[in-house]
């Protein structure tokens, strides 16, 4: 069984302040997501990131792919109260034998406050 | 923008209840799924199908059962709800985009709570 574990579960933080949450597993993943989930809504997709060491920037959120594709790292920088919500990883893995379905292993999800 | 509809948002119903949750998707996409979700948690796959008439149990063991008659409707049925059914259910549909490339949209989710 394919396990992700994320760090904090839980982060309060002030506006302005720079955070970082960790995705780390035992196991290589094909690729790597990162979802954002508001209140009373479902997950929607951030970033995919697919190669070892791959380094992918959104406006001020900055995702890092582990060289060897079992962890990942979301750094926001300057933090702005529309940041709150629940941030989540998830590994893709793919069926042996090339079956079309990605799989999705989600970590336990970060709970992000930015206080104005 | 992702077009995937659940109905209803919210549930509340009592005991032994059958129930069934409605999940609509309009872009075509061949793979769709149910995911459980306790609040603030991480998302388990209880049910995934590949294309009509295919369905298949995911990694959390479910009571639930769901069926897959035409593309774009994918519904999840509990004949006797429980107490333990309560928890957050969310939607999902996929289109392959190849291995890099294959993003789930999700429905806004429906709660469930059986009292």
């Amino acid at each position: 069984t394919q396990l992700l574990e994320q760090s904090p579960q839980f982060l309060s933080i002030q506006e302005g302040e720079n955070l970082t949450v960790y995705c780390n597993s035992s196991s290589v993943f094909s690729s790597l997501q990162w979802y954002r989930q508001e209140p009373g809504e479902g997950p929607v997709l951030l970033v995919t990131v697919v190669t070892g060491g791959e380094v992918k920037k959104l406006k001020r959120l900055t995702f890092q792919f582990g060289d060897a594709r079992k962890d990942s790292s979301l750094h926001i920088t300057a933090a702005q109260p529309g940041d709150t919500g629940l941030y989540l990883c998830a590994g893709v893995s793919w069926e042996a034998g090339g079956t079309s379905y990605g799989k999705l292993t989600f970590g336990q999800g970060t709970i992000l406050t930015v206080h104005p | 923008e992702a077009d995937i509809y659940q109905t209803p948002r919210y549930l509340v119903i009592g005991t032994g209840k059958k129930i069934t949750l409605e999940c609509s998707q309009t872009m075509g996409h061949d793979k769709m799924y149910w995911y459980q979700q306790d609040p603030g948690m991480e998302l388990h796959l209880i049910h995934y199908s590949y294309g009509v008439n295919s369905t298949e149990k995911g990694d959390l063991s479910s009571e639930s059962t769901v069926s897959r008659i035409r593309t774009e409707h994918f519904p999840l049925t509990l004949e006797s709800a429980r107490p333990s059914h309560t928890s957050q259910y969310l939607c999902a549909s996929s289109d392959y985009g190849g291995r890099a490339a294959d993003t789930q949209y999700f429905g806004p989710g429906t709660r469930l709570t059986v009292l």
